[in-house]
């Protein structure tokens, strides 16, 4: 799973600040996922997306999250407006096709203070 | 809503002594399961996968073994060595996304 790079590795934010999560996936990957992990709890499912696309958001929260995946540059995971129930593991996927195995980055840890 | 869930959060097994981890899953369309291994602070590593057209799959020291008709799984991990002691998950797949249990912390006694 190194080939999945994800930064910042960890980061700090106030409440109400903008949290800002990349991800860049493996070489030749081309399906990027992301998954929030509580403490001592399963991964979560939010975001399925290809390139330019979104596929499945069924995980993502209604308002404050949006990811993207633009045709050049990492996958972003954007939080607005953090509040202390945002803090989490988060953690970027990416497969080269549907039906692949899907392989997880080291994560992104946000704490909200 | 479907779940997939272990029998037990924690496992203690002596060094070199084989390990079984279990997974019950409710979801009967579910046909692919992948086992996860995550250490302190880092990502889920990819083990092993099996799809529901098997009942069995080994890789090197371990072996994923799929009874659907207790929709039941486990992982089998053979010699068990200090570096196993990590949370292991068990995953269903629909539709590109994974469904994860809450895990099982395994603990290697020296």
């Amino acid at each position: 799973n190194a080939g999945v790079m994800q930064n910042p590795r960890h980061l700090v934010r106030r409440r109400g600040q903008e949290a800002r999560l990349r991800c860049s996936p493996m070489k030749g990957h081309s399906h990027v996922y992301w998954y929030r992990q509580l403490p001592e709890e399963g991964l979560k499912f939010m975001v399925y997306l290809q390139k330019e696309n979104i596929i499945d958001e069924s995980g993502m929260p209604k308002e404050r999250f949006s990811a993207e995946f633009p045709k050049e540059g990492p996958s972003i995971l954007r939080i607005q407006q953090v509040v202390r129930g945002d803090s989490a593991a988060y953690f970027c996927a990416s497969s080269p096709t549907a039906g692949n195995t899907i392989y997880f980055g080291e994560g992104s840890w946000l704490t909200v203070v | 809503g479907e779940s997939v869930g272990l029998h037990l959060p924690t496992l203690s097994v002596q060094e070199g002594d084989n390990s079984i981890i279990n997974c019950a899953y409710s979801n009967s369309a579910s046909d692919y399961f992948i086992w996860y291994k995550q250490e302190s602070g880092k990502g889920p590593q990819f083990i092993i996968d099996i799809r529901s057209n098997m009942d069995k799959r080994q890789g090197q020291r371990v072996t994923v073994l799929l009874n659907k008709t207790v929709k039941h799984l486990s992982l089998q991990i053979a010699a068990t060595q200090p570096g196993d002691s990590a949370v292991y998950f068990c995953a269903e797949r629909q539709d590109e996304k994974l469904t994860f249990g809450t895990g099982t912390r395994l603990t290697i006694i020296p």
